[in-house]
């Protein structure tokens, strides 16, 4: 079985600070990973995804994640935050053999302070 | 490509009615998906269907659930009976058919029982 852990619900950065969003997972195959946000009253915006290969991801909006398989992490980060990033933030498995299904963290609501 | 729609945006109906959401995914894609979000939580996987078949059932889906895809097109999911639990945001998502393309999410159909 599959699960996402994602360490704080709620995280304040200044404007122009570094976010960093943590998300551990578990999994019994090779994962594919994603992060995805979503604004109030919308639906989810796919971020980045890592499947194979490179293991530092690029994302829109300057966000990137790295997939460190020894650590089961795919930590989101941005060098310098910006007011338009305040949003929630899911990070999501699925397994990459025959099953589609992603299983997503309880997420993390991201404030930028002016 | 205009993307995936959910009707209705917001629905409120009172406990014990049965209650009817519609999702047309992004036309070329053959893969649908219906989730439901609950407040403070990440989106919970139902179903999901590749063209009119439906592959997967999740546990959360009881037999007041019921979800078509006739023709491969639309999808419906409709809750018999709504009690106050089945209040949250229900997501619908398509994908093709490479599970690592990732999922584009509509903006939700909000519902609350009353």
């Amino acid at each position: 079985a599959q699960s996402v852990t994602q360490l704080g619900s709620h995280v304040s950065v200044s404007e122009g600070a570094l976010v960093l969003l943590r998300c551990n997972y578990s999994s019994s195959v090779p994962p594919y990973l994603f992060w995805y946000v979503q604004y109030p009253n919308q639906g989810l915006q796919l971020l980045l995804k890592y499947t194979t290969g490179a293991t530092l991801v690029k994302g829109i909006n300057g966000f990137e994640a790295e997939f460190k398989k020894s650590e089961t992490s795919f930590h989101l980060t941005k060098p310098s935050a910006h007011m338009s990033d305040a949003a929630e933030y899911f990070c999501a498995v699925s397994e990459s053999f025959g099953n589609e299904k992603l299983t997503f963290g309880t997420g993390t609501r991201l404030t930028i302070i002016p | 490509d205009t993307g995936v729609s959910q009707d209705p945006r917001h629905k409120i109906t009172k406990r014990g009615q049965n209650v009817t959401f519609r999702c047309d995914p992004i036309s070329e894609h053959n893969r649908l998906y219906w989730y439901r979000q609950t407040l403070g939580q990440g989106p919970e996987f139902l179903t999901y269907f590749q063209n009119e078949a439906q592959l997967e059932k999740s546990r959360l889906l009881s037999d007041r659930f019921s979800a078509e895809r006739p023709k491969g097109s639309f999808s419906t999911l409709e809750i018999q009976r709504t009690e106050q639990g089945d209040s949250a945001m229900y997501l619908c998502a398509s994908s093709l058919q490479e599970a690592n393309y990732g999922y584009t999410f509509g903006s939700g159909t909000r519902l609350t029982v009353v």
